[in-house]
């Protein structure tokens, strides 16, 4: 498995404002993804975070509104731009070592409230 | 269509009830699949993958069935801390993209 944590554990915000998550992980890793938990519903991926290039986002996200950093194999950043209150969510980042299929692991989550 | 459905539940049972979810899932390129159990307020946590031939994981039993594109999971003599909900996982595509379930409600009761 792989140690994983996340920056802020939880934060409100006003609308209108961004706020960037960073997520940490304790070893090199191929796949780092991006996915949001909306209150009462299941896990959708916003993006795949790739070390060196541009994120490759999901339908339905775009990078003006979710832009991602990845600036090397154990550390990325999802920003959450222009917030209103639809973005009140879990984001959650996750892990996949080796690129090849095997098992993700997450970490615990950044709460968000926009008011 | 959802692209992995799942009986959202809940299921309550009884300790050491044998319980089964079902999921299906809808691409057939789908690649590998997981069965995570996410607690109230916590990330999902891998609970087991799932191979064709089936796996055993001391009380959990998982099962695919690639050609009706179904999966299960069976858990036996439930235990009140197996309460949880239960999310039925697929893979495909480049990265290993997850595509998850709605997720399905156990609650074990004494």
């Amino acid at each position: 498995s792989a140690v994983i944590s996340q920056k802020p554990s939880r934060d409100i915000c006003q609308r209108g404002t961004s706020l960037t998550i960073q997520c940490q992980v304790d070893s090199q890793v191929t796949m780092m993804f991006w996915y949001r938990q909306q209150p009462g519903q299941s896990l959708t991926l916003i993006a795949t975070a790739n070390q060196g290039s541009e994120a490759t986002y999901e339908s339905g996200f775009v990078i003006d509104k979710f832009p991602i950093s990845r600036p090397n194999l154990t550390f990325s950043t999802l920003t959450v731009s222009n917030m209103s209150p639809e973005d009140s969510s879990i984001y959650l980042c996750s892990v996949e070592r080796s690129g090849r299929g095997e098992t993700q692991y997450f970490g615990p989550g950044t709460r968000l409230l926009v008011l | 269509r959802k692209e992995v459905e799942q009986d959202p539940g809940p299921f309550n049972v009884p300790e050491g009830a044998t319980v089964a979810f079902n999921c299906t899932y809808s691409n057939s390129a789908s690649q590998s699949f997981f069965w995570y159990r996410q607690d109230c307020r916590k990330e999902p946590k891998l609970l087991m993958s799932v191979y064709s031939s089936g796996n055993e994981d001391g009380r959990f039993t998982a099962q695919l069935n690639r050609a009706s594109q179904y999966i299960s999971l069976l858990i036996r003599d439930s235990k009140l801390s197996d309460s949880a909900t239960y999310l039925c996982v697929v893979s495909y595509g480049y990265g290993n993209k997850l595509v998850f379930g709605a997720g399905t409600i156990l609650r074990v009761k004494s």
